[in-house]
């Protein structure tokens, strides 16, 4: 298994700009995550998705959208790239919800914006 | 939402054992989790406390105490690979299906 997959691993965008950033994972987990962490910080939840077709917001979600269309992939949109969105953005997911369900992360995408 | 507090910085010596503290409002509580992130990688998942009491893994041991709102993350027989942040994360107040973290503790094993 690959587990949890993202895609680019680094990123520059100019301010304005728009990028979808990739995650799929090949365990069949129901429950994906999108969190961003800044320098020293801990990890903020953006959106999340209990399955498919279903999303819902997480704690930072403005400037961000996401689709989960199938069970596999949970990307994030973003539009009108802002420097605030300057950050690591991990994807992760988990087979059911918070309880006692570890959550696996992907390797991260470092996204700048200049 | 949920408050979850651990100290920022810890240094220990290699060989030595060291404790991580972690406070967190109790309303609502269903569990704590601690995950361990090296710098420039992803989180990694450590331990899950649900009940009181001291669970105990190799190494890494995770203490619970609901009824004070305290967690403990205990590492034995440091090693310099221990050097990262060690994460204390659980469900958001109100919703089982977030977790809050907090912003790490960062721990460096000197030789």
């Amino acid at each position: 298994n690959a587990g949890v997959t993202q895609t680019p691993k680094f990123r520059i965008l100019k301010i304005g700009q728009s990028m979808t950033l990739q995650c799929t994972q090949d365990m069949n987990h129901n429950y994906m995550y999108w969190y961003r962490q800044d320098p020293g910080m801990g990890l903020k939840l953006i959106y999340y998705s209990v399955g498919a077709g279903i999303t819902d917001k997480g704690e930072v979600p403005n400037g961000y959208n996401v689709s989960r269309s199938t069970t596999e992939d949970f990307p994030l949109r973003l539009e009108l790239a802002a420097p605030s969105q300057t950050s690591v953005y991990f994807c992760a997911s988990s087979y059911r919800t918070s309880y006692g369900n570890e959550q696996f992360f992907g390797p991260g995408t470092r996204l700048t914006v200049l | 939402g949920q408050n979850i507090d651990q100290p920022t910085e810890m240094t220990a010596t290699e060989g030595a054992i060291v404790q991580i503290n972690c406070t967190y409002q109790t309303s609502g509580f269903n569990g704590l989790f601690w995950y361990q992130q090296h710098a420039g990688e992803a989180p990694t998942f450590l331990s899950y406390n649900v009940l009181d009491g001291l669970e105990e893994k190799g190494r890494f041991s995770s203490f619970l105490s609901r009824s004070k709102g305290y967690s403990y993350l205990l590492l034995k027989e440091l090693q310099m690979k221990d050097s990262a942040s060690y994460l204390c994360a659980a469900p958001s107040s109100g919703s089982a299906r977030q977790l809050t973290f907090g912003s790490g503790t960062q721990l460096t094993v000197l030789p």
